[in-house]
């Protein structure tokens, strides 16, 4: 079975850090271009950030650029959203999700883990 | 940054209706526009790729269609497993954009 299952959400103050993590299983991962989506409480979907295969080509949103990392460890399938001076706005549930080849066409989704940025 | 006008943000209609809602892109984007649809406390599913490309065992009421700036997204019979928000969303290069989401309701 596909799946993708995100960790490492939670709580944290306006300022620190936190490391997401995507674990991937059921397919090739090292063939994929995998990203990040943000969904606010009852608010739409923000694309986050997106790594190529070979973690040749990284892109991020502008509301995130240089303060966001993403990365990727083909060897454990593992995809990391390091996320550092958080923000209340950073306030979302955090999707990594599976591109087609080739195209940025999101077929396989996480259940999301939710990041909490509040004092 | 290419913006993604989408409407409406929501409607209500019947049982057998046609709904359409439609995504503006603010510039070209040939037809990499993709329809996702995501039912309350689950990750989006994928519908419709490159405008009009239904997925694999995704219902025919829903259909796509457009290129450039303008597109369309119809269920041309609603069912009540239908209630749900849609999303669209581009990609152009190594732009990544959806749209504000339309909530699809019964009446």
């Amino acid at each position: 079975e596909v799946q993708l299952v995100e960790s490492g959400g939670g709580l944290v103050q306006p300022g620190r850090s936190l490391r997401l993590s995507c674990a991937a299983s059921g397919f090739i991962f090292n063939d994929y271009a995998m990203h990040w989506v943000r969904q606010t409480p009852g608010k739409g979907l923000e694309w986050v950030s997106g790594i190529s295969w070979d973690s040749d080509n990284i892109v991020y949103a502008d509301s995130v650029k240089g303060r966001f990392t993403i990365s990727r460890d083909n060897a454990k399938n593992s995809l990391y959203l390091q996320m550092n001076s958080l923000r209340a706005e950073d306030t979302a549930l955090y999707y990594c999700a599976k591109v087609w080849t080739f195209k940025t066409v999101f077929d396989i989704w996480g259940q999301g883990t939710m990041v909490t940025v509040s004092s | 940054d290419i913006q993604m006008t989408q409407s409406p943000s929501s409607l209500s209609a019947s049982v057998g209706d046609r709904v359409t809602i439609t995504c503006q892109a603010s510039q070209d984007i040939n037809n990499y526009l993709n329809w996702y649809q995501q039912k309350p406390g689950k990750a989006p599913n994928l519908l419709i790729s490159d405008a009009s490309n239904l997925e694999t065992g995704v219902p025919s009421r829903f259909s796509g269609s457009g290129s450039g700036t303008y597109f369309t997204f119809t269920i041309t019979s609603l069912q009540p497993e239908d209630v749900a928000t849609y999303y669209c969303q581009q990609y152009d290069n190594l732009s990544v954009t959806f749209g504000g989401g339309t909530k699809v309701k019964i009446k």
